[in-house]
């Protein structure tokens, strides 16, 4: 079945470090690929997405690059602040069947 | 706003007394379910709607029911809780079809439930 794999966390970086959290996936088709954020006490957002093969989806500094050849979608952002500090989830859509998650990424972001 | 609001936000309550969480979305979104989100083991997803009277079991369907006699509810009953159903649960929305692929869900801010 489809299926989402993220690296587990916790992943703490200090202020201004480079990020990345990985993510692959397994699906039939071609399914959309989402990353949401969930900071604490608070619901998932939407981050960013990408419907399609070789789409960037890019928003607040984090960017993902839809790879079909590698079936990943990897989370990046240059430069971390404190307030990035959350839970990361990776997620994809194959059609019109539910939404399906990684467990999520823990991110702490030290000053 | 478009939004999808859940109540209550907090809620304790006893093994046994029947409770409902409200969930209610404003988008005219067909497609709705519920996820409980527990420490390691990521979002789970109880019931899905994909419209109005049609309901779906999720993965982890046991001792929870939902309805949707309309478009924009879809409360989560739990008829006997139990402490194994303490956990946080989200409501969320989407546009069913092709449209759903390219928005993902919205989601709402979450019920922290304890049942002692």
């Amino acid at each position: 079945g489809d299926s989402v794999t993220q690296m587990e966390g916790p992943v703490t970086l200090s202020e201004e470090a480079f990020l990345t959290i990985n993510c692959t996936y397994t699906a039939t088709g071609y399914p959309s690929l989402f990353w949401y954020v969930q900071y604490p006490g608070e619901g998932l957002q939407l981050l960013l997405k990408a419907t399609k093969a070789d789409d960037k989806g890019s928003n607040k500094g984090f960017e993902a690059t839809y790879r079909k050849e590698t079936t990943s979608f990897h989370l990046e952002k240059g430069s971390v602040q404190v307030s990035d500090s959350a839970v990361y989830f990776c997620a994809l859509m194959p059609g019109n069947t539910p939404l399906v998650f990684g467990k999520g990424t823990r991110l702490s972001v030290i000053a | 706003e478009a939004q999808v609001t859940q109540n209550p936000r907090y809620l304790i309550t006893v093994t046994g007394k029947k409770l409902t969480v409200t969930c209610s979305q404003n988008m005219n979104h067909e497609y709705m379910s519920w996820y409980r989100q527990d420490p390691g083991l990521g979002l789970r997803q109880i019931y899905y709607s994909m419209n109005v009277e049609v309901t779906d079991k999720g993965d982890v369907p046991e001792g929870y029911k939902v309805s949707r006699k309309e478009k924009r509810n879809f409360p989560l009953i739990l008829e006997s809780p139990s402490p194994n159903q303490t956990s946080l649960y989200f409501c969320a929305s989407t546009h069913y079809g092709g449209t759903g692929s390219r928005y993902g869900y919205t989601f709402g801010s979450g019920t922290r439930l304890t049942v002692v």
